[in-house]
């Protein structure tokens, strides 16, 4: 079945870049994202990428995808307290297969440090 | 963006009781729910995928008579947690499903801000 997997924690420093890894195995990935979850909220989209680019970039946010490796990253720049949650990154199967599941990774906890 | 609320925000409950569980997209019309467990520092489970006047479609391992879920309409899905026991305790999210004209192919999932249940 499809894995997601994550880096369990990330500490950076406020205005310091953070980068969170990922790596899927669903060669049949068609759209991979990455989603903010504050503590007792629920999910915040951040931005999504689809599987025939290597890269998108929205405003601090960068997205690198080497679809070879099945390695998505994401790029926060100047990093900033309001930025401390935990990221998650997921993919869906949109071949027709499924029903547009997502698959989740544990989720990376970044701290941002003052 | 587009609004999924979910009723209660928490809620404390005996065991042996039922709990509902309210999920509504507030500004558009979802097909699909999806609800979704989560531990403590862990990822969201999969429960179940709702679809709107169908039965809803439980992942393996999930007892479909214990989560019962509803979606009778194309803004509200529920999901009733029967007989409820301390184990059942955990974070429950809900999603709306909604697929974008003009991106085929590309569907984007609203999350609710969760509901946290408490079985004493």
């Amino acid at each position: 079945g499809e894995d997601v997997e994550q880096s369990l924690f990330l500490s950076v420093r406020e205005g310091d870049s953070s980068v969170i890894n990922c790596t899927y195995t669903d060669s049949s990935s068609t759209y991979l994202y990455w989603y903010k979850q504050e503590p007792g909220a629920g999910l915040q989209l951040l931005t999504y990428i689809f599987s025939n680019m290597d890269m998108k970039q929205d405003q601090r946010l960068t997205v690198l995808l080497n679809k070879k490796d099945k390695h998505l990253s994401l790029r926060i720049a100047d990093t900033q307290t309001g930025d401390s949650a935990i990221y998650f990154c997921a993919e869906v199967d949109n071949s027709g297969a499924g029903s547009y599941q997502l698959t989740f990774g544990k989720g990376t906890k970044l701290s941002v440090i003052p | 963006g587009a609004v999924v609320s979910q009723h209660p925000s928490w809620v404390i409950c005996k065991s042996g009781t039922s709990v509902k569980i309210e999920c509504r997209s507030l500004d558009f019309q979802a097909t699909t729910m999806f609800w979704y467990r989560q531990f403590p520092k862990q990822s969201l489970m999969l429960m179940a995928t709702s679809n709107e006047g169908s039965k809803a479609t439980y992942e393996q391992g999930v007892e479909k008579d214990k989560f019962l879920i509803n979606h009778a309409s194309l803004t509200l899905s529920t999901l009733t947690v029967t007989s409820a026991h301390p184990e059942d305790s955990s974070f429950y999210i809900c999603s709306a499903r909604v697929v974008l004209a003009g991106s085929p192919g590309y569907n984007e999932q609203f999350f609710g801000p969760g509901t946290r249940l408490t079985v004493l």
